[in-house]
This record gives C-alpha cells, structure tokens and sequence, in this order.
C-alpha cells in the first residue's frame, strides 16, 4: 500500500496566523483528500485534491478558509488560514490503493495535531 | 444520507479476553467497509478491508464480518493485548472517494 509522510506532525499556533500540512506520497496518485478531525469527533471530509485542477470542498468548508495545493500526482498541501481557537484539530491526508481494478482501501497520513491559541 | 453508527462508544476488558466492536450503516449500497485503528492524537492506521461481495477479512487476532443486508460490521479481537489499546473506527465507501466514519469505539485492554 501506499505510503504517506505528512508534517508537521503538531505545531501550536497564535490566532490569525496560518499552517500549511504537507502530504507526500511514494507514490502517483490521481486524488488526495484531506481531512478533519475536531477533538472527540470523528473525521469529516473537508475536500478532494485532483492534479491540476482546483480542490473539491465539502459542504461547510472554503477555498478561503482552507487553501490546497496539488501541484503534482505525489504531493499537496493544506492550509489553514487566519485560525482561531476553533480550527485547533487533527488534520489527516489519505490516499486510495487501488489494487487489481478494486479499491484496496485508504492509506492515511500520521496526522498534524494543530492548537490554536 | 449515509449515517455510521459504532457500539459501544468505549470499552474496558481485561487482558486476555476476546471482544466484539459494532459497527452499523444506514444505507446497504455501500462499495467496501474498512476498520482503521487511532491512537491517541495520531493518524489512522487500516487494519482490515472488507469488499461490498465478501462477507468476513481476517488478519492475524483481527477478524472483521460484513453483512451488508442488514447493514452491519463486526470487528472480532482475540486474546486482546495491552498493546490493542486505541481507537477503532469504521468507515463506510459508497464510492465517488466518499468514506463516513463511526465515531469510534475506545478501547482499553487493562493488564
């Protein structure tokens, strides 16, 4: 399965300020996705990464808010921009293993444990 | 809309005993039901993946069923260690690269 190395993997910020959580995989992938994961809760979707086209976002989540870059089939990049306290979260990456024309199921990052103070 | 159920919600049991995680979804149509382990403030790490046409994975003391009629999963733990410790979540595929999670199952294995 795929592997995924994603930094940082915690960081404490002040408020206003924004993060940027890379992902690289070992190897080319057509769609990344990124993830949020608010403290007790499970993961939400936040939005669909495809090479060289524009991120696809869930319902409640913003370009704005949540910039993603995807300049190439092994990487991207997450940002959170002008945090406040609410946005203090684990944000998670994944791939899809596609193994002989089926899925083979998701391949998740370690995770950035973010604290907005 | 897809809901993702997980029962129950924590768990404590000695070491040595086997358990059962539960895990229910609303709507059938699913592509594959993959169980993930999380430790505390870490990523996810997949443990099984059961496709839409299977009915059970094993892995090891990990064994996961599929019955998707009734929309229901069990993860099956053998001989649980201190070391099974973490979160265990569910996650359903309906395709289209959408997964809905469970909220988790907390797991404590006392020595």
């Amino acid at each position: 399965s795929a592997v995924i190395s994603q930094k940082p993997s915690r960081d404490i910020c002040q408020r206003g300020t924004s993060l940027t959580i890379q992902c690289q995989v070992d190897s080319q992938v057509t769609m990344m996705f990124w993830y949020r994961q608010q403290p007790g809760q499970s993961l939400t979707l936040i939005a669909t990464a495809n090479q060289g086209s524009e991120a696809t976002y869930e319902s409640g989540f913003v370009i704005d808010k949540f910039p993603i870059s995807r300049p190439n089939l092994t990487f991207s990049t997450l940002t959170v921009s002008n945090m406040s306290p609410e946005d203090s979260s684990i944000y998670l990456c994944s791939v899809e293993d596609p193994f002989s024309g089926k899925s083979y199921g998701y391949t998740f990052g370690s995770g950035t444990r973010l604290t907005v103070v | 809309k897809q809901e993702v159920t997980q029962i129950p919600a924590a768990l404590s049991v000695p070491e040595g005993e086997n358990l059962v995680l539960n895990c229910s979804f609303t709507d059938s149509a699913i592509y594959n039901l993959q169980w993930f382990r999380q430790d505390p403030g870490k990523g996810l790490t997949s443990l099984l993946l059961i496709q839409s046409s299977q009915r059970e994975q094993t892995s090891g003391r990990l064994n996961a069923s599929l019955d998707k009629s009734s929309g229901r999963s069990t993860l099956y733990i053998a001989a649980s260690q201190p070391g099974d410790s973490a979160t265990y979540l569910c996650a359903v595929d309906q395709g289209a690269q959408k997964l809905v999670f469970g909220q988790g199952t907390r797991l404590t294995i006392n020595p």
